[in-house]
């Protein structure tokens, strides 16, 4: 079956710090992987994405590597800012067009 | 870029009235809607898929007659919660999509809140 294991958080960090964010996936098939960020109160924006192996999705100094050998999808930035708190969910996506989200993590940046 | 438009974005009722989400695609026609349900601290459930022009397919354990779903153009579909109750309570958010393996478009959800 198809599922998604994400880091549990809460994660806090300083602002300027280092960002990893775990996930890995189980999936049948070629899935796209995405990850999407909540800001609270808000819906959900995606971030980035990849849709093959080693792809790289970037976006706003977020950089996930889609790697088929370890089935896995980190989220990763090198500064973080207090602008980024928010909960981040990765997802995977098959060609059903059903997405499957992680449990979701929530990142705190204090300044 | 692609935008999805979810109404009302809180909505505060009595137990026992029926709610309605609309959920529309403003600039692109949406062949597939998703409608998800998140609980406080939790991730999204999804409660249901809806193609335009036939009936929603709900995941299991989603009441159909509870969580009425209409799909009836290519850029509207509802969620209608029936005789709402308050653990109805929670934040439901719709996405649209178009092909397969495209990312959805989510809108800002709608908190519902059953007194």
């Amino acid at each position: 079956g198809n599922s998604v294991t994400q880091m549990e958080g809460p994660v806090t960090l300083s602002e300027e710090a280092f960002l990893t964010i775990n996930c890995t996936y189980t999936a049948t098939g070629y899935p796209s992987l995405f990850w999407y960020v909540q800001y609270p109160g808000e819906g959900l924006q995606l971030l980035l994405k990849a849709t093959k192996a080693d792809d790289k999705g970037s976006n706003k100094g977020f950089e996930a590597t889609y790697r088929k050998e370890t089935t896995s999808f980190h989220l990763e930035k090198g500064s973080v800012q207090v602008s980024d708190s928010a909960v981040y969910f990765c997802a995977l996506q098959t060609g059903a067009n059903n997405l499957f989200f992680g449990t979701g993590t929530r990142l705190t940046v204090i300044p | 870029g692609a935008v999805v438009s979810q109404h009302p974005s809180r909505v505060i009722c009595k137990s026992g009235t029926s709610v309605k989400i609309e959920c529309r695609s403003l600039d692109f026609q949406a062949t597939t809607m998703f409608w998800y349900r998140q609980f406080p601290k939790k991730s999204l459930m999804l409660m249901a898929t809806s193609n335009e022009g036939s009936k929603a397919t709900y995941e299991q354990g989603v009441e159909k007659d509870k969580f009425l779903i209409n799909h009836a153009s290519l850029t509207l579909s509802t969620l209608t919660v029936t005789s709402a109750h308050p653990e109805d309570s929670s934040f439901y958010i719709c996405s649209a999509g178009t092909v397969s393996n495209q990312p959805q478009h989510f809108g800002d959800g709608t908190r519902l809140s059953i007194l």
